[in-house]
């Protein structure tokens, strides 16, 4: 199985902060890594696959980066909307989801 | 606009079967590969498996001894079935669509919360 651990596991930021959540898999998974953002109630809603690829109508301000074993997710200037839960999901073999980030207004 | 929709029991008891059903609306079930993935509290996401060229499955290995997906084009739903369940298998169950050619998730249905318990 390929273990997915993100970091960290909570967040405290302002609005308008520059905000870095790593995930980091147990072995190498190319770049076949997307990320979710979720909020209270509803279901992950997809930001980011194959690392750093957008998905559409996902505002600019959310980046991805990374290949082999580590990966980023940057939020370039957090907005009020953006306070949620965020996962790294790896596709590489099967399927698996990192333990999950939240980011909370400090 | 793509739309899933979960139904099925919202409590089962232990050692039976857990039952779920996703109609897909606004697309064709006959493309994509089509997903169920469960949230609790304590294990965080887990990937069930998906169904996908009509008929072929893949199942988390951790759970493969219990779990069947199947499909009804007819209808445009798959289903969930998950054999001998215990208190440890309450969770959100969502079904979700894979992205065109990668096993990304870009479509969710609103997820149904399943509580075993006698």
């Amino acid at each position: 199985d390929i273990q997915m651990t993100q970091s960290p596991s909570t967040l405290s930021a302002f609005v308008g902060d520059r905000v870095t959540i790593t995930c980091r898999a147990s072995q190498s998974i190319s770049r076949w890594l997307a990320w979710y953002q979720q909020k209270p109630g509803k279901a992950p809603n997809l930001l980011i696959y194959k690392a750093s690829r957008l998905e559409s109508g996902v505002p600019s301000r959310f980046s991805g980066s990374g290949s082999g074993t580590e990966f980023t997710l940057t939020i370039s200037s957090l907005q009020p909307d953006d306070f949620a839960t965020y996962y790294c999901q790896q596709y590489n073999s099967y399927r698996t989801f990192g333990q999950g980030t939240k980011v909370e207004i400090k | 606009q793509l739309q899933l929709q979960e139904s099925g029991p919202g409590l089962v008891k232990p050692s039976e079967t857990l039952s779920l059903t996703c109609t897909v609306s606004g697309g064709s079930i006959s493309t994509y590969s089509w997903t169920w993935i469960r949230q609790t509290p304590g294990k965080g996401l887990e990937w069930i498996g998906y169904i996908y060229n009509g008929g072929s499955t893949n199942y988390n290995p951790s759970l493969k001894s219990r779990v069947t997906i199947s499909v009804d084009t007819s209808k445009n739903q798959f289903s969930l079935k998950l054999s001998s369940v215990t208190a440890a298998d309450t969770a959100v169950y969502y079904c979700a669509r894979e992205g065109v050619g990668e096993s990304f998730y870009d479509y969710w249905g609103q997820g149904t919360l399943v509580t075993v318990s006698s």
